[in-house]
């Protein structure tokens, strides 16, 4: 069974820096290409950032190109999104998810960004 | 990017009824189109992937249909658990977008 489950959220200043990770299992996480979405309180669903299996493609949204950073370590079958420079507007719940015919998503892991 | 446009924002209905959600993208997204339900407090679970494809657990009385631009889920006779929110997103291209999101709430 394919499980994600994010961890690392959390309450942070302005300013602040996070690291989220991602735990994989039950699936070759190796051979998948992996995004981060993400869902502020009482609004949509809105795209962070996509990494190939071996990382060689990576790709942001304009929203946190330059602040946020993907990456992955398929020896520890995990993926990370270190977030730096955050903003109140960054508070969100962050869901990690497969990019894969059949999609399979995480439970998600609540950052937020206050003084 | 390709933005995607839901249709309606929200709607009420009765259980049994049969229920209709539009998604458009502005360009044609071949059959890259997945479905989601969300419930409050919840992740999203997929309901249907690639358009019409239903993911395993998931009632048969949710159906998805369309290809190019133009996409439907339907809910073929609403049941109670079925009050939710419900998206569809594009994975036509690396840069997921989303739909704005329905609101189905049972009269």
């Amino acid at each position: 069974e394919v499980q994600l489950v994010e961890s690392g959220g959390g309450l942070v200043q302005p300013g602040g820096s996070l690291r989220l990770s991602c735990a994989a299992s039950g699936f070759t996480f190796s051979s998948y290409e992996m995004s981060w979405v993400r869902q502020a309180p009482g609004k949509g669903l809105e795209w962070v950032s996509y990494i190939s299996s071996r990382a060689s493609s990576i790709y942001y949204a304009d929203s946190v190109k330059g602040r946020f950073t993907i990456s992955r370590d398929n020896a520890k079958n995990s993926l990370y999104l270190q977030l730096n420079s955050l903003r109140a507007e960054d508070t969100a719940v962050y869901y990690c998810a497969t990019v894969a015919f059949d999609p399979h998503w995480g439970q998600g892991t609540l950052v937020t960004v206050s003084s | 990017d390709i933005q995607m446009t839901q249709s309606p924002s929200s709607l009420s209905a009765s259980v049994g009824d049969r229920v209709t959600i539009t998604c458009r993208a502005s360009q044609s997204i071949s059959s890259y189109l997945n479905w989601y339900q969300q419930k409050p407090g919840k992740a999203p679970k997929v309901l249907i992937y690639a358009a019409s494809s239903l993911q395993s657990g998931v009632p048969s009385r949710f159906s998805g249909s369309g290809s190019g631009t133009d996409f439907t889920l339907t809910i073929s006779s609403l049941q109670p658990e079925d009050s939710a929110t419900y998206y569809c997103q594009q994975s036509y291209s690396t840069l997921w977008t989303f739909g704005q999101g329905t609101k189905v709430e049972i009269k």
